[in-house]
């Protein structure tokens, strides 16, 4: 089966870096995803690899190693509005199902 | 350009009824794909419709169902609902299918069973 492991949650505080691991394990990987949502809201699309290596837009990158089954989410220069859940999410059995993470609560602090 | 939009926003129903919920996609995506998000088991993928076609089913009972009209809205119906199904129901649609296509998120329809 397919299954994605991320941390439950993570503080940090205001103007830090913090990183988002996502670890998976599915079949026909095509590319993993991140997604932000906030409390009460849908989630948004943040990020997508389909290659190794670091993608950068404006204060977050995301970074996938396929030999590793393994990513990350890199937020810098924190602010309060990130705080919000994060779930990395891939699209699997050939590019049929779509599978997210259980997410990861994020708080920042002042 | 109008995002992805879904009703009713809430809705409340007893043990046994059957709910139908609808999602309309950003104009011009074609792809429709239907999520269920709780606390306990997180989100998860439903079904994904494309061009009026079922392409894709999660690891739902037969009781969830689906289906895409030619303007590429499409509704979800939930029959003899159980108390496991309140939920939030979210419609995501992208331009096509498949790959790791962005996805646009609706605000969601709020189930209640009771």
């Amino acid at each position: 089966g397919q299954s994605l492991e991320q941390p439950s949650e993570v503080t940090a505080v205001e103007g830090a870096i913090v990183q988002i691991n996502c670890t998976y394990q599915t079949s026909g990987f095509y590319g993993l995803s991140w997604y932000q949502q906030h409390d009460g809201g849908a989630p948004t699309f943040l990020s997508y690899n389909a290659l190794d290596g670091l993608e950068e837009t404006g204060r977050f990158s995301s970074f996938l190693s396929r030999s590793d089954s393994y990513g990350y989410l890199l937020l810098q220069e924190l602010q309060m509005k990130d705080s919000a859940s994060y779930f990395c999410a891939v699209r699997d059995n050939y590019g049929q199902n779509f599978v997210f993470g259980p997410g990861t609560r994020l708080s920042v602090l002042p | 350009k109008a995002g992805v939009t879904q009703t009713p926003r809430y809705l409340i129903k007893t043990r046994g009824q059957q709910v139908t919920l609808s999602c309309s996609p950003i104009s011009g995506h074609r792809s429709v794909s239907w999520y269920q998000q709780t606390p306990g088991q997180g989100l998860q993928f439903l079904f994904e419709y494309f061009s009026e076609t079922q392409r894709n089913k999660g690891n739902f009972p037969g009781r969830f169902s689906g289906r895409q009209f030619s303007n590429s809205r499409s509704e979800m119906n939930v029959s003899t609902l159980e108390l496991g199904d309140s939920a939030l129901y979210l419609c995501a649609s992208s331009p096509s299918s498949g790959r790791g296509n962005e996805q646009f998120f609706g605000p969601g329809t709020r189930l209640t069973v009771l």
